[in-house]
């Protein structure tokens, strides 16, 4: 079984510049998270969604941040414009959903770094 | 809002020698998880503790958990250097299919 898949894995950019990255869920995970890891930290949730519903996204900063998980299966994390701060790994994680105990368990992806100067 | 906090968040040890990294958190949870990540590399699940009492054990490493204590520990076995990694513990921000708060990580150093 395929595992989460993001892309790009790095990217680096000029501050002010917009950046997207991608994210395809484990095949039937309903529940897909992005989370946010700056260096020597723990992963911060920034989005969660229950298929296509964004159901907390009260950390997400809405002023720059942007996500959307059209048909309930990838989805996109947009950024615009970027700020030296945002330098960080961008994780996504998928989940299949409330209905079993096991469900609950999150399987992450390899993240993507990036860098912005 | 949960509350997570670990320690040591720094922890050096020779092979063959047992440590207990433990984990606190700030509400009443019913689950608890534990994530190793290498150095750029993402999170692989370790343990899902899911009930008061809860005891796992994989290899060298053994996870458990003590909801009325709201606390969970780590349990290292004579420790190899194989098992150098930081070590996350998580639990539901607000119960559900919810997002995790995560510790700050404890970073293990296991030298030979």
């Amino acid at each position: 079984e395929a595992g989460v898949v993001q892309s790009p894995r790095y990217k680096i950019i000029e501050k002010k510049q917009p950046v997207a990255f991608w994210c395809n869920p484990i095949s039937g995970h309903n529940t897909l998270y992005w989370y946010l890891q700056n260096l020597g930290q723990g992963p911060e949730l920034l989005i969660r969604y229950e298929n296509e519903e964004a159901v907390d996204d009260s950390q997400l900063p809405k002023d720059r941040f942007s996500a959307e998980r059209l048909k309930g299966v990838d989805s996109t994390l947009k950024i615009q414009p970027a700020e030296l701060g945002d330098s960080a790994v961008y994780l996504c994680a998928s989940s299949p959903g409330q209905g079993n105990r096991q469900g609950y368990e999150q399987y992450f992806g390899p993240g993507t770094r990036l860098t912005v100067t | 809002e949960l509350k997570v906090e670990q320690n040591p968040l720094f922890l050096s040890m020779q092979e063959g020698k047992n440590y207990t990294i433990y984990c606190n958190y700030s509400t009443t949870s019913d689950r608890l998880y534990w994530y190793r990540q290498d150095p750029g590399k993402s999170l692989e699940s370790l343990f899902v503790l899911l009930s008061n009492g809860a005891v796992k054990q994989e290899g060298r490493l053994m996870a458990s958990l003590d909801t009325k204590a709201r606390l969970s520990t780590l349990h290292i076995t004579a420790a190899v250097h194989d098992l150098s990694a930081t070590y996350f513990c998580a639990g539901p921000s607000g119960g559900g299919a919810d997002g995790l708060t995560f510790g700050k990580g404890t970073h293990l150093i296991i030298q030979p």
